[in-house]
C-alpha cells in the first residue's frame, strides 16, 4: 500500500518561503507524476503544478508561475514543494498526490496534508 | 482556461440515489475523475476514466460522462457518504478540478 507522508505544520511570515515534503512508502514516483494542491480554508482544491521526476518535466498553474518550484529527490522518494513571496492568502492545507499520466490521467494517492499559516 | 462547475449542495436520504454532476464544455470528450473528501481528511479517489471504481471503492458508487456533463452515482447512499465531492480533468498542460459539491445525507 502506497503511503504519501508530508512534513509537519509551519507558520510562515509574510514574504518569505516555505518548503513541503512529500516522501512515498511502499511505492515510487518513478513512472508517475507528483501533484501539489492546495485548498483554503473553507474553500476547495486548487491544483498548483506538477513534476514528472522520469523526464524531470515541470509545470505549473499559471496562478502560481513564479512562485512554486516543484523538486524530487528520487534515491529517497521524496519530492519538494517550494512556494516563495508568501502572503496571507497563502495560507491553506497544501497536499502532495501520486498522479497517473499519460493516456489517462488522476490521483490515485495523496499526502496526509501540510497546514501553513502566514503570520506575522 | 477550462472550467468545471458543480452544484454547491446536494442532499439526499439515507438508501435513496444522490447525483452529483459536474458541467464542462464537450467535457464528455476528457476523462473524468471524482474525489470523496471527508471533513478534515485528504481527498481520496472514488471514480477515474469517467466510470471506473478503485480497489476498495464500494459498488454503489458508479460514474458515467456524455456531452458536456459528468455525473457521480452514489446508489444506496449511507451517513458515511456525507463529504464533499470534486470532479477532475486533466486539461493540458493543467489538472482542473471543479468547484465541489457538498452531500449532505439528512
Amino acid at each position: 500500500q502506497v503511503q504519501l507522508v508530508q512534513s509537519g505544520a509551519e507558520v510562515k511570515n509574510p514574504g518569505s518561503s516555505v518548503k513541503v515534503s512529500c516522501k512515498a512508502s511502499g511505492g515510487t514516483f518513478t513512472s508517475y507524476a507528483v501533484s501539489w494542491v492546495r485548498q483554503a480554508p473553507g474553500q476547495g482544491l486548487e491544483w498548483m503544478g506538477r513534476l514528472i521526476p522520469i523526464f524531470g518535466l515541470a509545470n505549473y498553474a499559471q496562478t502560481f508561475k513564479g512562485r512554486v518550484t516543484i523538486t524530487a529527490d528520487e534515491s529517497m522518494n521524496t519530492a519538494y514543494m517550494e512556494l516563495s513571496s508568501l502572503t496571507y492568502e497563502d495560507t491553506a492545507i497544501y497536499y502532495c498526490a501520486r498522479a497517473i499520466f499519460g493516456v489517462v490521467n488522476y490521483f490515485d494517492y495523496w499526502g496526509q496534508g501540510t497546514l501553513i499559516t502566514v503570520s506575522s | 482556461s477550462y472550467e468545471l462547475t458543480q452544484p454547491l449542495s446536494v442532499s439526499v436520504s439515507p438508501g435513496q440515489t444522490a447525483s452529483i454532476t459536474c458541467s464542462g464544455d464537450k467535457l464528455g470528450d476528457k476523462s473524468a475523475s471524482w474525489y470523496q473528501q471527508r471533513p478534515g481528511q485528504s481527498p481520496v479517489l472514488v471514480i477515474y476514466e469517467d466510470n471506473k471504481r478503485p480497489s476498495g471503492i464500494p459498488e454503489r458508487f458508479s460514474g458515467s460522462n456524455s456531452e458536456n456533463t459528468a455525473t457521480l452515482t452514489i446508489s444506496g447512499t449511507q451517513a458515511l457518504d456525507e463529504a464533499d465531492y470534486y470532479c477532475q480533468v486533466w486539461d493540458p498542460p493543467s489538472w482542473v478540478f471543479g468547484g465541489g459539491t457538498k452531500l449532505t445525507v439528512l
